[in-house]
């Protein structure tokens, strides 16, 4: 298993740009997360997701859009790039399953770098 | 007040010694409690978890946590260089979603 992947590992935008970071998992979990982590601040919850079709917002949503059309992939779209969004961006995924031991372990992707200016 | 709070730190500690990592929680209805590892440029990954008070012990390491306090510890023996990593603790909501503290980044000097 190749667990959590996430493309691409670095990127630099102009601010007024868009683009899609990816995530892929290949564990067949239900639950999905996109979170981004600035330094000193521990990691923030931007948007997650409870299984294919179903998408909510988490702490931080403002400036990102996600879509979950299938279970693996979890697509973070950052429209009109701004200088407060310069980041690392990980995206995680767990079970869920119930009965399962560790069912709330979240597996993290390598993430996305980003910088905006 | 965040909900977790967590010492950003850098702690530096020479190689063997005993390490000791602490967050504070505000919500006692938090039950559920995670310490992950996260080495530089990497992506965290779950150390060990907790339910509720008590100790869990996995070879060098020991999570405790004290709710009467709002107390979550994570302890190191015979720490090692490879250990040097920053560690994130992280509690349980009642929607399942994990509250994080900020890190502490732990330097083993050899």
């Amino acid at each position: 298993n190749a667990g959590v992947t996430q493309t691409p590992k670095f990127r630099i935008l102009k601010i007024g740009q868009s683009m899609t970071l990816q995530c892929t998992q290949d564990m067949n979990h239900n639950y999905m997360y996109w979170y981004r982590q600035d330094p000193g601040m521990g990691l923030k919850l931007i948007y997650y997701s409870v299984g294919a079709g179903i998408t909510d917002k988490g702490e931080v949503p403002n400036g990102y859009n996600v879509s979950r059309s299938t279970t693996e992939d979890f697509p973070l779209r950052l429209e009109l790039a701004a200088p407060s969004q310069t980041s690392v961006y990980f995206c995680a995924s767990r079970t869920g399953a119930s009965g399962m031991l560790g069912r709330y372990e979240q597996y993290f992707g390598p993430g996305t770098r980003l910088t905006v200016t | 007040q965040k909900e977790v709070e967590q010492d950003p730190g850098p702690l530096s500690v020479p190689e063997g010694a005993i390490v000791s990592l602490n967050c504070t929680y505000s919500n006692s209805a938090f039950q559920y409690f995670m310490w992950y590892r996260q080495y530089s440029r990497k992506g965290p990954e779950l150390l060990m978890y907790t339910y509720s008070s008590g100790n869990k012990e996995d070879g060098r390491f020991t999570a405790q946590v004290d709710k009467s306090s709002k107390y979550i510890s994570l302890f190191i023996r015979d720490s090692q260089p490879s250990d040097s990593a920053t560690y994130l603790c992280a509690s349980m909501d009642s929607n399942y979603q994990l509250i994080w503290g900020a890190g502490t980044k732990l330097i083993i000097k050899p």
